[in-house]
């Protein structure tokens, strides 16, 4: 999607190791969320920012960090990876927290956890 | 807490028939109400909204849906499918104390021919 990028598109990893997704955004908008998509959840809220340093936990949180040192990047850390994380990552920007605008999505990462 | 159902998991509708996908939400307040789509292995892509204003609100691709508070419902509907529309749709709200993009569970479009 324009002015969003995610990195990586798919990864596979093991169990136990730490992974780290990157979104980037061109927007300069000032909220990012990461959302995690499973069949029959929908999509549910990890974690999302309201700027640079400024971090707050969403739904599913557990097992996940995040990190926004500036506007344009916000990472998203799985500390130690299980098989219950395998999923696709979708990052989302927006110019205001209940925008009306709604929210912009990136193109997602797919996580296997084997 | 704000909340979002969609009936129907699974759609299937012949090409050219009427598309009816429901979505019903719970907000304290007036919500902003959005319908997405995502293609297979893509991204999500805003099809509509509602902010304020007139409740029927069109969307790409021939969508609209309209907004019924009395029912607090946000169906999405479309004339006449096309293979195209093949899909998956979700409806999410954005309001209330969370005021944060809250989805529902998704509707999988298939069209046959």
């Amino acid at each position: 999607d324009a002015g969003i990028t995610q990195s990586p598109r798919h990864k596979v990893t093991e169990t136990g190791t730490p992974v780290t997704l990157r979104c980037h955004q061109t927007e300069n908008h000032r909220y990012m969320y990461w959302y995690r998509q499973d069949p029959g959840h929908g999509l549910r809220l990890i974690h999302y920012s309201y700027g640079v340093k400024d971090t707050d936990k969403g739904e599913v949180s557990d097992g996940y960090s995040v990190s926004r040192s500036k506007t344009e990047d916000f990472l998203l850390t799985l500390e130690s990876a299980t098989s219950s994380q395998t999923s696709v990552y979708f990052c989302a920007i927006s110019k205001g927290q209940g925008s009306p605008d709604g929210y912009t999505f990136g193109s997602g990462t797919r996580l296997t956890v084997v | 807490a704000q909340s979002v159902t969609q009936l129907g998991s699974h759609v299937s509708v012949s090409e050219g028939a009427l598309v009816l996908l429901r979505c019903n939400y719970s907000s304290s307040v007036p919500p902003y109400l959005f319908w997405y789509v995502q293609y297979p292995n893509q991204g999500l892509q805003l099809l509509l909204k509602y902010t304020t204003g007139a409740t029927l609100v069109k969307g790409i691709n021939g969508f609209e849906a309209e907004f019924k508070k009395s029912e607090t419902s946000f169906h999405l509907t479309k004339p006449s499918a096309h293979m195209s529309d093949a899909a998956e749709y979700f409806c999410a709200v954005v309001g209330g104390a969370t005021n944060k993009l809250i989805f529902g569970t998704g509707t999988l479009l298939a069209v046959q021919p």
